[in-house]
């Protein structure tokens, strides 16, 4: 059965820290990795992974994917109460068109 | 430019009424999904249009659910004989083909 696993479920951390977000898999016929963040309401993007070792980042977040290990970690540095929200992994495989597996989620809390 | 937009924000209804829930994709995008998520969990796959077919409606849990996209564009979430367990958040998504997928805010439903 596929699935995302994600770690840990829920952090809570100080402004300035760094966190790391672990996303585990096990797809088939793996595509694409997928990084969302969710605040109130809809998920927005913020990263998207086919390729290993490839790290992306945009400003203080990054991310990289382990095809071999199946896993994703999100890096968030000097982190910001803006950074509250829950991060979403999923994953894509290529064999269904654009259905996503979604883990539960890691739950940031940044304190000032 | 617009996102993707869901109407309504929210829906309170009663057990074993009928419900409709609709999506306005992003102009140009072809590809449209239907997630579900529920407190605490990550979205769940209901169904995936390519065009006006449904390429993919694995995800839909049983047969009071239904959903639409006549022209191609608007897409309509249909919800028979509703039950408390359908109680969550109903996500659309939308994206060119392949690309990437952005997710419009959503609408609660909420059966009583």
């Amino acid at each position: 059965e596929d699935k995302v696993v994600q770690s840990p479920l829920s952090l809570v951390v100080h402004e300035g820290d760094t966190v790391t977000l672990n996303c585990s898999y096990e797809v088939t016929n793996f595509r694409s990795l997928l990084w969302y963040k969710q605040e109130k309401k809809a998920p927005t993007f913020l990263f998207m992974l086919t390729s290993s070792g490839i790290e992306k980042k945009s400003g203080r977040l990054s991310s990289i994917l382990d095809k071999k290990e199946l896993f994703s970690i999100l890096n968030i540095t000097a982190t910001q109460t803006g950074d509250s929200a829950v991060y979403l992994c999923a994953a894509n495989p290529s064999n269904t068109g654009n259905q996503f597996y979604f883990g539960t989620g890691t739950s940031l809390t940044v304190i000032p | 430019g617009a996102g993707v937009s869901q109407t309504p924000s929210n829906k309170v209804t009663e057990k074993g009424k009928y419900v409709e829930l609709r999506c306005d994709p992003i102009s140009g995008h072809t590809a449209l999904y239907w997630y579900r998520q529920s407190l605490g969990q990550g979205p769940e796959f209901l169904i995936y249009f390519q065009g006006t077919g449904a390429a993919d409606d694995s995800g839909l849990p049983n047969d009071r659910f239904f959903a639409v996209r006549p022209e191609g564009s608007v897409s309509t979430l249909k919800i028979q004989r509703t039950e408390r367990g359908d109680s969550a958040v109903y996500l659309c998504a939308s994206s060119r083909d392949r690309g990437r997928v952005h997710f419009g805010p959503g609408t609660r439903l909420t059966v009583l």
